[in-house]
């Protein structure tokens, strides 16, 4: 049950696009189509801002997309606002009823 | 309106146990998978248990397997973590969070609540 592994970091400017990828391995990414994605501000539960991949929940803004290609998983938030700023987590399926997360990825606003 | 409120967290030293608690309302309990999840301060997420609706199917994250137990009382709408042998490394935020749907292999979990704190320290 290794972390899937994030950028730390990700940075752009209002308006921008940005991408973060989340790779994992052929146990948990690459087996399943069960990859989601949360959006965590500073002092507040997670939020879920995209499921199975590519899914938006009801409700959820249509500014967040996401992707999957082999083991690598892929969230991209396009025409950036400074409320998108906060830190974003990839989550998969691992098999035997057991899941793992990203290692966290940091979006500034430039 | 969902509600997830988890209850049984403080200050424990190394070795001892604690059980942690999630109240849930505004949905029926008894036809969801639920997940534990932790934030240790200043760090990420880590998942360390889910359970499906009936207790069928029931998964641990290695750091935690054979000193956790999860279970469920739907009949108290209640999720716990019975947690032993403590270690300074379980402190974190302790979430609840709800499945999607009875299975375990749910494609999303959300909402979740605002945690409960897990401090191990001597």
């Amino acid at each position: 049950q290794s972390a899937l592994t994030q950028p730390a970091s990700v940075s752009g400017s209002p308006g921008q696009s940005i991408t973060i990828s989340c790779t994992g391995t052929s146990n948990d990414v690459g087996s399943y189509n069960l990859v989601s994605w949360y959006q965590q501000h500073p002092g507040k539960a997670p939020k879920l801002i995209i499921y199975e991949g590519s899914k938006r929940p009801s409700g959820g803004s249509n500014r967040f997309s996401g992707s999957k290609s082999g083991n690598t998983a892929s969230l991209t938030i396009s025409g950036l606002q400074a409320e998108d700023e906060a830190d974003y987590y990839c989550f998969s399926y691992a098999g035997r009823d057991t899941f793992v997360f990203g290692t966290a990825t940091k979006v500034t606003i430039l | 309106e969902v509600q997830l409120v988890e209850t049984g967290g403080g200050l424990v030293q190394p070795g001892r146990s604690l059980r942690l608690s999630c109240a849930a309302s505004g949905f029926s309990f008894d036809d969801y998978a639920m997940q534990w999840v932790r934030q240790p301060p200043g760090k990420g997420l880590e998942w360390v248990s889910g359970i499906s609706w009936n207790s069928g199917s029931i998964g641990y994250a290695d750091s935690v397997k054979g000193r956790f137990n999860i279970s469920r009382d739907n009949a108290k709408n209640s999720l716990y973590l019975q947690m032993n042998s403590l270690r300074a490394e379980d402190t974190a935020l302790y979430y609840c969070v709800k499945g999607e749907f009875g299975d375990l292999r749910s494609r999303w979990f959300d909402p979740w609540g605002q945690g409960t704190l897990v401090s191990v320290s001597s």
